[in-house]
């Protein structure tokens, strides 16, 4: 039962222009949504997150879009760069204080690769 | 600023062989985790600790013990390692679970068992 979906496992996109990546959730108690950026041989490091009471985050080139209805997020990258080619994951959380913390639950991972 | 600082890097093991992963952060962080990387299958949690002498199963548990030796380091430990245990294995940290807070992670080890 796979709570965090990234139905695209990869994704190609041109130099200059806007990447989206696509999530989509199942567990309604998801509150916190979160993106991190993988490369080869390193861990995951964090990129950007948005709390469910919002639907737009934006840092930079990054913004990450919110759709609780139809338990959907999205990162958009603008402009695309070279270095943004890497696996990127989409991850949730659930509500505060619940017992039995458990993390973050990711998605499989979408492999952008940015062409020049 | 080392963060979240796991050994070893790479290890190969044979099938029945016990290993040790150690993992340490110096951010003063409460929780602690232990996450696995197949290829396909995205981050997995293995264990976690929410603080300093609690430790409860994640998703995927089976072959696997964990000790919180104190607030900075949370081991993970393979008793008997089989080939399904191949992977790359992640340590990682956050400053309270469902707090908001990102998590931070370790660099991996690359774990193969023969």
């Amino acid at each position: 039962d796979q709570q965090v979906k990234q139905n695209s496992p990869s994704l190609s996109v041109q130099e200059g222009r806007i990447s989206i990546l696509n999530c989509d959730y199942t567990n309604s108690m998801f509150d916190y949504f979160l993106w991190y950026k993988k490369y080869p041989a390193e861990g995951p490091t964090f990129l950007i997150s948005i709390s469910s009471i919002k639907d737009k985050n934006e840092d930079g080139r990054f913004t990450v879009f919110l759709n609780k209805s139809a338990k959907h997020l999205s990162l958009h990258i603008v402009p695309s760069q070279p270095g943004d080619s890497a696996v990127y994951f989409c991850a949730a959380s659930g509500p505060r204080g619940r017992g039995g913390a458990d993390g973050l639950t990711f998605g499989k991972g979408t492999h952008l690769i940015i062409q020049p | 600023n080392a963060g979240v600082t796991q050994t070893p890097k790479f290890q190969v093991l044979k099938t029945g062989q016990s290993m040790t992963l150690q993992c340490a952060q110096d951010m003063n962080h409460n929780s602690m985790y232990w996450y696995r990387q197949d290829p396909g299958m995205g981050l997995r949690l293995i264990y976690y600790s929410a603080s300093e002498g609690t430790t409860d199963k994640g998703e995927v548990p089976n072959g696997y013990n964990v000790s919180r030796l104190n607030k900075r380091e949370f081991s993970l430990r393979l008793e008997s390692a089989a080939p399904s245990q191949t992977s790359v294995y992640f340590c990682a940290s956050s400053g309270r679970i469902y707090s908001g807070n990102t998590i931070y992670f370790g660099e991996g080890s690359w774990l193969t068992v023969v």
